[in-house]
């Protein structure tokens, strides 16, 4: 069971903007960077955002990362069909020696 | 570009040992973590543990009682094993390479790529 928690859907239509939350906790989000990762059904995950906000080559600029405090966020602007897929934000956290955690996953829509 | 690919049984009987291999190309193993990983059927990820190039370990604490990673360098290779399988231990396990960055405020961020397309291990007698 993961501690750090997604809701688990969020929809929009085309060209809309769309916001998935992470809520974590002092020993993890509180205290390491928050990564974001894109599953397509079927697929394995690909890294989305890491280091809180950067994007690795060859992702689009719509997809955008913060962090404030326990909790991260995603943003997806200009909301895109090929954008529909699952979401994970994922950790380091440093109770227990240390371990990683990805979130719930959150699945996006587009209408 | 690297690409890692896993290879093993796809079905292990309830009890026995899980072991799978995770091969590298296009790069070395050196100055790398190298992750496993699993998704059970239409459920969440969940982190298995890593391997730092010179042998350290680092598992999760729920598996840890039962989970051993090894690397290979000669063969730019990776290893799970996983012992007295359930049930519950059925998932598509994936490899991924993991990096360790520290931000200017110094936290450190652990994340991975790229990940190899999984293989799904069922665990049925």
């Amino acid at each position: 069971q993961s501690v750090l928690t997604q809701p688990p859907s969020a929809s929009g239509t085309p060209g809309q903007r769309v916001t998935i939350s992470c809520s974590g906790s002092s020993s993890n989000i509180g205290s390491s960077a928050v990564n974001w990762y894109q599953q397509f059904p079927g697929t394995a995950p690909k890294l989305l955002i890491f280091t809180n906000d950067q994007r690795p080559s060859g992702v689009p600029d719509r997809f955008s990362g913060s962090k404030s405090g326990t909790s991260a966020s995603l943003a997806i602007s200009g909301l895109q069909s090929d954008d529909e897929a699952d979401y994970y934000c994922a950790s380091w956290d440093d109770s227990l020696n240390g371990f990683y955690v990805f979130g719930t996953g959150t699945k996006v829509t587009v209408l | 570009q690297v690409q890692l690919q896993e290879s093993g049984p796809g079905l292990v009987k309830p009890s026995e040992t899980l072991s799978l291999t995770c091969t590298v190309s296009g790069d070395s193993l050196s100055l790398y973590y190298w992750g496993w990983i699993r998704q059970p059927p239409g459920k969440e990820l969940e982190w298995i543990g890593y391997i730092y190039y010179t042998g350290s370990t680092y598992y999760n604490p729920s598996l840890k009682s039962r989970v051993t990673i090894s690397v290979d360098t000669s063969k730019n290779q990776f290893s799970l094993k996983l012992i007295s399988v359930t049930a519950a231990d059925t998932a598509v396990y994936y490899c991924a390479r993991g990096k360790l960055r520290y931000t200017t405020s110094g936290s450190r961020s652990h994340y991975f790529d790229p990940w190899g397309q999984g293989t799904l291990v069922t665990v049925s007698s």
